[in-house]
């Protein structure tokens, strides 16, 4: 069974730290990885798909890597800001079904 | 240029009546998917249904919910008689294809149920 945690489960950091949030898996054999944000209330916004053919992904001050052999993503937000204070979520899309499997999250808060 | 819209936003039942959540998913999108949150929990996995066709429908509860995806219209997901755990934010999701074509995944604002 599939199992997908994320640490830390929540993160204060004055603005302008660059941080690194993860996630790891049990099951090697996903089709991708995505990450998305959640601000309180609110749906998801998808930041950042990667294949499991593809190493990394990038967009703006976000990067993502992938690697499936050890079963962990990393999320890299460079030089934070208080705009992105929210719940940051990963989840893995399993080969043979169309479930994404999530983690439950990562809490952050980005002070002035 | 809309995306997955749900509708209501926010709903309140008593216990014992009938929740009737929808989803119309981006325009050309035919998958569509529904996942629940619960306080301080994370998502999900309940159903996915293509155009007049359940797909998954493995992490549905067997008694009480339902979902649908018709030809015409939204998807709606139905919780009958309605319990207190019940509580929690639904949210719809759609793609363009399956999961054999790249399949990102765009979410909706989410349903939130209250049941008192």
């Amino acid at each position: 069974k599939q199992e997908v945690t994320q640490i830390p489960a929540a993160l204060s950091v004055p603005e302008g730290e660059n941080l690194v949030l993860n996630c790891s898996f049990t099951d090697s054999a996903i089709y991708n990885l995505q990450w998305f944000r959640q601000d309180p209330g609110k749906g998801l916004t998808s930041l950042l798909l990667i294949q499991s053919s593809q190493r990394e992904q990038t967009s703006g001050r976000l990067n993502a890597s992938l690697d499936k052999s050890s079963g962990r993503s990393t999320l890299y937000i460079a030089a934070s800001q208080p705009g992105d204070s929210a719940t940051y979520l990963c989840a893995v899309r399993l080969y043979n079904t169309d479930k994404l499997i999530f983690g439950t999250g990562t809490r952050l808060q980005v002070f002035p | 240029n809309a995306g997955v819209m749900q509708n209501p936003r926010h709903l309140v039942r008593r216990r014992g009546q009938e929740a009737r959540l929808r989803c119309s998913p981006v325009k050309g999108h035919s998958h569509v998917y529904w996942y629940r949150q619960l306080p301080e929990e994370g998502l999900k996995f309940m159903v996915y249904l293509q155009k007049e066709n359940i797909i998954d429908e493995s992490g549905m509860p067997k008694e009480r919910f339902s979902a649908e995806f018709p030809k015409e219209g939204p998807s709606i997901l139905r919780i009958q008689q309605v319990v207190r755990g019940d509580s929690a934010a639904y949210f719809c999701a759609s793609s363009p294809n399956s999961q054999g074509a790249g399949g990102e995944l765009f979410f909706g604002e989410g349903s939130r149920l209250t049941v008192l």
